[in-house]
């Protein structure tokens, strides 16, 4: 039921692009993604909705493959300030006691590099 | 907007003893969860309140409990403390029952010894 993450982690220099994958084996309804560095709390990025949107962020941008239960978070020309642990949030429903209740991956360490 | 924050930052306790935790949500933020997060993990999910009733609860044993209050508060109880509960609580709030981002408190890092 938790999400799979990959790749674990990825080391960038400024300027780089990367690219996160999530994936379920649970239909969902939505899929957050969160960064969290070391020793603070986790921090919303985004919430991508059954559908199919692609939402963006700065320079941080991300699409949900409703059909294969699969969410990508696209980081272009990188800068220090995105290192951290990035996290998908999957949620499978909004009834049933599922609504809200985020199952998270293990995360992808992303380390920017001057 | 003041955020979420939580009390204390840091916790020793010894096992068999009971602990309480606590949340303070953004003013409006209805529902509030709690997770647990060990090191290097993901946090999992404990349970979640809206509108001071519980709304879902993940793998945990009874022994993990919670409260929400009408002014956005909440608790987490933990009875019996095991050595593997030693780990970082994270509270999250949210403003209603439809699907938004969570706003998450920077945790409380527990101790079991």
């Amino acid at each position: 039921q938790q999400p799979v993450q990959s790749p674990q982690a990825v080391i960038l220099r400024e300027g780089e692009d990367a690219v996160i994958n999530c994936s379920s084996s649970k239909a969902l309804y939505s899929v957050h993604w969160y960064r969290q560095k070391h020793g603070e709390a986790p921090v919303f990025l985004m919430i991508l909705l059954k559908g199919g949107e692609q939402k963006g962020h700065e320079k941080i941008s991300a699409s949900f493959n409703e059909k294969k239960q699969q969410s990508s978070l696209y980081l272009t020309a990188s800068q220090l300030s995105y290192s951290g642990t990035y996290f998908c949030g999957t949620e499978m429903g909004l009834y049933g006691g599922s609504q809200g209740n985020l199952i998270f991956g293990k995360g992808t360490k992303l380390s920017v590099k001057p | 907007e003041t955020g979420v924050t939580q009390s204390p930052t840091h916790l020793i306790k010894t096992r068999g003893q009971q602990v309480t935790l606590r949340c303070s949500s953004q003013s409006g933020h209805n529902t509030v969860s709690w997770y647990q997060q060990a090191l290097g993990q993901g946090p999992q999910f404990i349970f979640q309140y809206y509108r001071e009733e519980e709304n879902g609860r993940g793998n945990f044993p009874p022994r993990f409990s919670g409260l929400q209050f009408p002014n956005y508060s909440s608790e987490l109880n933990v009875n019996a403390l095991e050595l593997d509960d030693s780990a970082l609580y994270l509270c999250a709030s949210s403003p209603a029952w439809v699907t938004y981002g969570y706003t998450f408190g920077s945790g409380t890092r527990l101790t079991v010894v």
